[in-house]
């Protein structure tokens, strides 16, 4: 089983769409969290920190829940620049991070 | 430089050669990261170094991977006797702390 996992989509959704990406982590020690965004052929790019009491960022929501060591990340009123891989990353506290596989998003018109 | 800096950006190379892929990271970041990725996955953690010193490095996936970081700064991933399976994208990362981490633009590796 993989330290990270996520569904891998393709989530395929119309312009002004909800959608909700979920990641489970299996390491309980596990001390922060992040979302990250890859475009085709690009580095992975911080999308946002993940905070247990929840966190917005415009369109963007992120949730933690320690306890089922489950981390969501919520994208209202999709736009086309939306699509792209979502990717879910825990960091231990010695350091090391470790990401999902990735879950990817395509916007359509 | 601004970012994170990975030279070469492409790299093909003979089944069975040796390569070196370098990593430059943001001025006075202590932490720096090897990561590779294949089509259709995440980041595959490699080794992690906390200033010169390698503090993680259970990624790497067999004696032909090393890596170095002799001044605490550049980093040199260094590949011997290269097989068809080590072609990937080789991401490089730096952290200023709090396990956010800046990668480079990746030395895309491919043995023939």
């Amino acid at each position: 089983r993989k330290e990270v996992e996520q569904d891998p989509g393709p989530f395929n959704v119309p312009e002004g769409a909800t959608v909700a990406f979920n990641c489970t982590y299996s390491n309980s020690a596990s001390q922060s969290f992040f979302w990250y965004r890859q475009d085709c052929r690009k580095e992975p790019k911080l999308l946002m920190s993940v905070y247990s009491s929840g966190n917005e960022d415009g369109r963007f929501t992120a949730q933690l829940n320690r306890a089922s060591q489950y981390i969501s990340l919520l994208i209202r009123d999709s736009k086309l620049s939306d699509s792209a891989t979502y990717l879910c990353v825990v960091n231990t506290n010695a350091g090391k991070s470790t990401f999902g596989d990735g879950t990817t998003l395509t916007v359509k018109p | 430089g601004a970012g994170v800096s990975q030279t070469p950006s492409n790299k093909v190379t003979e089944k069975g050669k040796y390569v070196e892929l370098r990593c430059d990271p943001i001025s006075g970041h202590t932490a720096l990261y090897w990561y590779r990725q294949s089509l259709g996955q995440g980041p595959e953690f490699l080794i992690y170094f906390q200033g010169t010193g390698a503090a993680d490095d259970s990624g790497l996936p067999n004696d032909r991977f090393f890596a170095v970081r002799p001044e605490g700064s550049v980093s040199t991933l260094k590949i011997q006797r290269t097989e068809r399976g080590d072609s990937a994208v080789y991401l490089c990362a730096s952290s200023p702390g709090q396990g956010i981490v800046f990668f480079g633009q990746g030395t895309r590796l491919t043995v023939v």
